[in-house]
């Protein structure tokens, strides 16, 4: 079935450190995915997005990485900062459907 | 724009009563979605609509639940009667587009507590 999940659910770093976030999805029909991040007590906010077509895109301070071949993609934060905490999760949709297939998520926790 | 607007932030509610909770998509969107948040089961959909209209609500866990459009500036989703397991956070998310391939914006959510 279709599914999109995370490897690691809590992640700690060092403020200023980079932090690497994973996700693994199993649909190959899946052709578009966004992450999204989710602040306590808020809904999930959208931080940046990638099309099948393409294997990486940056945005400020993120980067989204897509490896199709074994269906997996990675954000990447550079220089975490004590706002970066958050819930990260991972969605994926399909080109002529409207479901987002969400992770469950991984906590990430940016140490002083 | 203010984003999509949610109302109530928090509600507490005893078991048996009937719960509305309301959403106001960003204006020109066409699409909109209702979800469940546990920490058990993660972001469930719950119903969509496109123009209106109910898509598919096949993530509509009971009878007891049910969702209305009857513009496109608001949406209700209702449960009546509410039980304990209801208990979660409901969030509204509207789309500029139809099937995919752009990201959903959500409101802030109604954290629903019924006792």
């Amino acid at each position: 079935g279709e599914s999109v999940g995370l490897h690691l659910p809590t992640l700690s770093v060092q403020e200023g450190d980079n932090s690497i976030i994973n996700c693994a999805y199993s649909n190959s029909a899946s052709d578009y995915f966004i992450w999204y991040k989710q602040e306590s007590g808020k809904g999930p906010q959208f931080i940046i997005d990638i099309r099948s077509n393409m294997d990486k895109r940056q945005g400020q301070r993120v980067t989204v990485l897509l490896n199709k071949t074994v269906k997996h993609l990675s954000l990447q934060i550079a220089a975490t900062q004590p706002g970066d905490s958050a819930v990260y999760f991972c969605a994926g949709s399909t080109s002529g459907t409207y479901k987002y297939i969400f992770g469950t998520g991984t906590r990430l926790k940016v140490l002083a | 724009d203010a984003g999509v607007i949610q109302s109530p932030r928090h509600e507490v509610t005893e078991m048996g009563q009937e719960v509305t909770l309301r959403c106001k998509p960003i204006s020109g969107h066409n699409s909109l979605f209702w979800y469940r948040q546990t920490m058990m089961r993660g972001l469930e959909l719950l119903i969509y609509f496109n123009n209106n209209v109910p898509i598919d609500d096949s993530g509509m866990p009971e009878d007891r639940f049910s969702a209305k459009m009857p513009n496109a500036s608001f949406s209700t989703l209702k449960i009546q009667p509410s039980e304990p397991r209801d208990s979660a956070v409901y969030f509204c998310a509207s789309s500029p587009v139809h099937q995919g391939a752009t990201e959903a914006f959500f409101g802030q959510g109604t954290r629903l507590t019924v006792v």
